[in-house]
């Protein structure tokens, strides 16, 4: 049971590049997220998915795009990476949220991406 | 919409003395749940104790306990006798139930001296 896993663990693009982030999770959960990490920011969401096939928009979507075409998978594209996306980015997952209750997300060990 | 306030950006604690990690929040929703996650220098998040809005008892999980105090609208972090693995950042975070979105505040880094 790995848990949640992201690839790669460190990148470093050019400005105009693209790239895709993949996270991968096998706890059957439903639910999955992207955040980015910046120093005195905490973490923001930028997009996450209720379930395979759906998207959605979260806090800071601008500039990202995302698929999920099987419910362990989750993916985060680049299609031109600009200096303000250096960041560390975090995936994350959980199980469907039920009424009246609440589940934690589980972290997978975070990206870091550079763009110069 | 939620919002987390974490307004100590660091804190510094002995060994084996206990430290109190605040957090305030801000929801107009009824329903909703409070997380604490830590952040090591290695960067993973490692999720800690949660809290319910209609649990009656504060939660506790081992030497984490969080001091709920709804009507203050504070979910303090509560580490008992501390220890140097301690040491880490300290993220706060809410999400109302009918929602899918976990907010986060800013952090809080601890530092456990011998």
């Amino acid at each position: 049971n790995a848990g949640v896993t992201q690839t790669p663990k460190f990148r470093v693009l050019k400005t105009g590049q693209s790239m895709t982030l993949l996270c991968a999770q096998d706890m059957n959960h439903e639910y999955m997220y992207w955040y980015r990490q910046d120093p005195g920011m905490g973490l923001r969401l930028i997009h996450y998915s209720v379930g395979e096939g759906t998207t959605a928009k979260g806090e800071v979507p601008d500039g990202y795009n995302v698929s999920r075409l099987k419910k362990q998978n989750f993916l985060l594209g680049l299609e031109s990476a600009a200096p303000s996306q250096t960041s560390v980015y975090f995936c994350a997952s959980s199980y469907l949220t039920l009424s009246g209750g609440d589940y934690e997300q589980y972290f997978g060990p975070g990206t870091r991406l550079t763009v110069t | 919409a939620q919002k987390i306030t974490q307004t100590q950006p660091g804190m510094f604690v002995q060994e084996k003395e206990a430290v109190t990690l605040d957090c305030t929040y801000d929801t107009s929703d009824p329903s909703y749940g409070l997380f604490w996650y830590k952040q090591p220098s290695s960067g993973e998040m490692i999720f800690l104790i949660y809290q319910g809005s209609y649990d009656q008892q504060n939660a506790t999980e081992g030497r984490y306990s969080l001091n709920f105090q709804k009507a203050r609208k504070s979910a303090n972090l509560v580490i008992s006798a501390s220890q140097l693995g301690d040491s880490a950042m300290y993220f706060c975070a809410i999400k109302a139930y009918n929602t899918d979105k976990l907010i986060f505040g800013t952090g809080t880094r601890l530092q456990v001296f011998p």
